[in-house]
């Protein structure tokens, strides 16, 4: 299975501040059509998780232009460039290039 | 508007079976996946499986086969997964994820508002 280890655990930001949240994952994600299959979604506290980011970049509809996903090899980043009180809660990274589909232990955001 | 609305808080008995449904709306069923994601109290979330919902074709973690079995009826637009042989470690909150179905790439756009499942003699 691949092994996708995220970093940190636990993200305390100041509203206002940029925030990052790595994924690593334990082997590449680039499909045969070119694409990496790595997605990002947030489950705010008492929800169902939300899409943010599907194919690495690309956000999902009604999401902010303040958050962005680059990559790396094997190493991708979730990036929030002002984070809002509304941002809180449990960030996942998810692989679905084979199954199992694996994801990411989570990131805790939280307002300082 | 597209919704998936799924059944209700379940409490069972270890060794017993849970089938947890999970009814669409607001789009064409059968022109999409259904996966199943569950996240134990306090943790990660984890894939289960998927089915299409077209010919009702299935592929499942390996984690899980022999366990579960998720199947849909078309005729009600509603996906079901069931597990069998449940532990204690099998509580949590149980999740459909509907696929966009836009290629390339799997990704979820709706989700149901999750089903507890607590497993407890």
């Amino acid at each position: 299975d691949i092994v996708m280890t995220q970093s940190p655990l636990s993200l305390p930001v100041t509203p206002g501040e940029p925030a990052s949240i790595s994924c690593r994952s334990s082997q590449s994600l680039m499909h045969s059509n070119g694409y990496k299959y790595l997605d990002w979604y947030l489950q705010k506290p008492g929800q169902s998780p939300q899409l943010l980011i599907y194919l690495v970049s690309n956000r999902a509809s009604g999401v902010p232009d303040r958050f962005s996903g680059s990559e790396s090899g094997t190493d991708f980043t979730l990036k929030i460039s002002r984070v809002e009180a509304e941002d809180v809660g449990l960030y996942y990274c998810v692989q679905t290039l084979q199954t199992p589909y694996t994801f990411g232990q989570g990131t805790k955001l939280e307002i300082k | 508007q597209v919704q998936l609305v799924q059944s209700g808080a379940e409490v069972k008995k270890p060794g017993a079976s849970v089938k947890v449904s999970c009814k669409s709306s607001g789009y064409t069923f059968s022109d999409y996946y259904m996966h199943w994601v569950r996240q134990a109290p306090g943790q990660g979330l984890e894939w289960m499986g998927w089915i299409n919902l077209n010919s009702g074709a299935t592929k499942y973690a390996q984690k899980f086969q022999g366990r579960v079995t998720v199947t849909r009826d078309t005729s009600i637009s509603t996906a079901y997964m069931e597990l069998s042989s449940l532990r204690s470690d099998d509580t949590a909150v149980y999740y459909c994820a509907r696929d966009s179905a836009s290629l390339p790439g799997t990704y979820y756009d709706y989700w149901g508002q999750g089903t507890l499942v607590t497993v407890s003699s």
